[in-house]
C-alpha cells in the first residue's frame, strides 16, 4: 500500500454540489500540499498546512489538517466545471526524507454542468 | 513568463535512443526536482538536487542520469529509452527552507515507441 492513500480515486458531481476528498498518511507528516492538476499540464498549488487542526481556504476550496488521525480533507463549496481536474496531495517527511514530497496517487474530479 | 519551463513539452522517440529532457527556472531556487506520472500512480520522485553540487537518487532512478549544469538549469536523461518508461515528466523547483512549497513545470510528455 501506498504512504500516502486518497479517498476517493475518481469522483463526479453536478455543479453546485459540495464534495470532499481525503488523503491519509501512514507515517508522520510534517507537512501536506495540495495541488490541483489540469488534464496533462503542470501542477498548481493550493495550499500546504502543517499544524494539527490548521484550516485554509482558497477561494471555495478549503482544507483541513488532522495531525492526530494523520489526514487532511479538501473541500470544495459549491463546485463549478473550473474544479474539474485532479486533486494530489503531497506528505512533506523529517528525518531522511527531509525536503521530498511523497504524493497521492491522485483523485480525479468532473464536474457537470 | 513562466517560472519553470521544460523542453521539449512532446517527444516521441524508438526504443535504445538517448534523450535529454531540460528545465529551466528563473525563481532563484536551489533545490530542483525531477518527477514521473503515471495513471493511477501519482508522481514518483526520480532524482533531486539541493544546490548545484549536490545530485541524489529519487525513488525510481534506474534507467536516468542527471545533470546540473547550474542553478537555473536541471536535465534529464534517458540513457537508452525503453517502453516503460512512457510517462509525464516534471520539473520542479523549491526554496531552501523547511516547508517550502514546489513550484512546477508544465511537464514533458515521453513516448517511447
Amino acid at each position: 500500500s501506498q504512504e500516502l492513500e486518497q479517498s476517493p480515486q475518481s469522483l463526479i458531481v453536478q455543479e453546485g454540489k459540495n464534495l470532499t476528498i481525503n488523503c491519509t498518511s501512514s507515517k508522520t507528516l510534517y507537512g501536506l500540499y495540495w495541488y490541483k492538476q489540469k488534464y496533462g499540464e503542470g501542477l498548481i498549488f493550493l495550499m500546504m498546512l502543517q499544524k494539527g487542526g490548521e484550516e485554509k481556504s482558497h477561494e471555495k476550496i478549503t482544507a483541513k489538517l488532522d495531525e492526530k488521525k494523520q489526514q487532511s480533507s479538501l473541500h470544495i463549496t459549491a463546485s463549478q466545471p473550473s474544479h474539474a481536474g485532479i486533486y494530489l496531495c503531497g506528505a512533506l517527511r523529517g528525518g531522511t526524507s527531509y525536503g521530498k514530497l511523497t504524493f497521492g496517487q491522485g483523485t480525479i474530479l468532473t464536474v457537470h454542468p | 513568463d513562466a517560472d519553470v519551463t521544460q523542453t521539449p513539452r512532446n517527444r516521441i522517440t524508438k526504443t535504445g535512443k538517448r534523450i535529454m529532457l531540460e528545465c529551466s527556472q528563473t525563481k532563484g531556487h536551489d533545490r530542483m526536482y525531477w518527477y514521473r506520472q503515471d495513471p493511477g500512480l501519482g508522481l514518483r520522485l526520480i532524482y533531486y538536487s539541493f544546490d548545484v553540487k549536490d545530485i541524489n537518487k529519487g525513488e525510481i532512478s534506474d534507467g536516468y542520469s542527471v545533470s546540473r549544469q547550474a542553478q537555473a538549469k536541471f536535465s534529464l536523461s534517458l540513457e537508452s529509452a525503453i517502453p516503460n518508461q512512457t510517462a509525464l515528466y516534471f520539473c520542479a523547483t523549491s526554496g531552501s527552507g523547511g516547508l517550502e512549497t514546489q513550484y512546477f513545470g508544465p511537464g514533458t510528455r515521453l513516448l517511447v515507441l
